[in-house]
């Protein structure tokens, strides 16, 4: 699986758009881009995936650059219920081995 | 709530030892993987079965074992514990074993070695 690099911290006003950015930019045809998110050691937490396309779904906007080498993942209002951890994970769709490589993700502080 | 419930919720137990820890997956989930989260070593994947066969290894030790049973219920079984195994334990699981599949991951047990 391609590697993920993402910045270790990041801030937003509470109420503020959250962008969240990941390179993946050794990414290949075939690899999806996952984005989890763990809130305080709680379980990670499935936010949204893609491929190639922008994806958007209850919670979060996936933009997807048109070479696919990165990635940024948009809270469109975010509260502080969104302080978390955010991993951004690439994986190959395949049979078999189905773990997810956790790297040490972004840590979002959502700021009253 | 992701519908994968783990017990104990917390465990403390004495260098040595060995505990068993009981994961739930989803209903309908064949898939069932284990995780350990350590201060020092983040989220990392350790195995995972497919409908009571294991399917994929990661770090694992010798010491730690799992099984999923005919109910798809899964155990980790830690033995001969030490300090370092204290942790946050993670059960996921998903409908097959696509890498495709989103995991959806319980609470978590969290394993204090004293």
């Amino acid at each position: 699986d391609a590697k993920t690099t993402q910045p270790p911290s990041m801030d937003c006003a509470e109420g503020r758009a959250a962008n969240l950015p990941c390179n993946h930019s050794t990414i290949s045809g075939n690899e999806y881009v996952y984005w989890y998110r763990q809130i305080h050691s709680q379980g990670p937490q499935y936010i949204i995936h893609g491929l190639k396309n922008n994806e958007t779904n209850e919670m979060a906007s996936l933009i997807i650059t048109e070479d696919r080498k990165s990635s940024t993942l948009i809270l469109p209002h975010a509260t502080l219920r969104d302080t978390a951890v955010y991993y951004c994970i690439v994986r190959v769709a395949q049979t078999g081995a189905n773990n997810l490589f956790f790297g040490t993700g972004t840590r979002l502080t959502v700021i009253p | 709530d992701s519908g994968v419930t783990q017990t104990p919720k917390h465990l403390i137990t004495a260098t040595g030892q060995r505990v068993t820890l009981r994961c739930s997956p989803r209903s309908g989930d064949l898939s069932v993987y284990w995780y350990q989260q350590s201060l020092d070593q983040g989220l990392q994947f350790l195995i995972q079965y497919y409908n009571g066969e294991e399917r994929a290894k990661g770090n694992i030790l010798e010491r730690f074992s799992a099984q999923q049973f005919p109910d798809l219920h899964s155990e980790l079984n830690l033995s001969s514990l030490e300090l370092g195994d204290s942790a946050l334990y993670f059960c996921a699981s998903s409908v097959t074993g696509l890498s495709t599949d989103t995991q959806y991951f319980g609470p978590g047990t969290r394993l204090t070695v004293l």
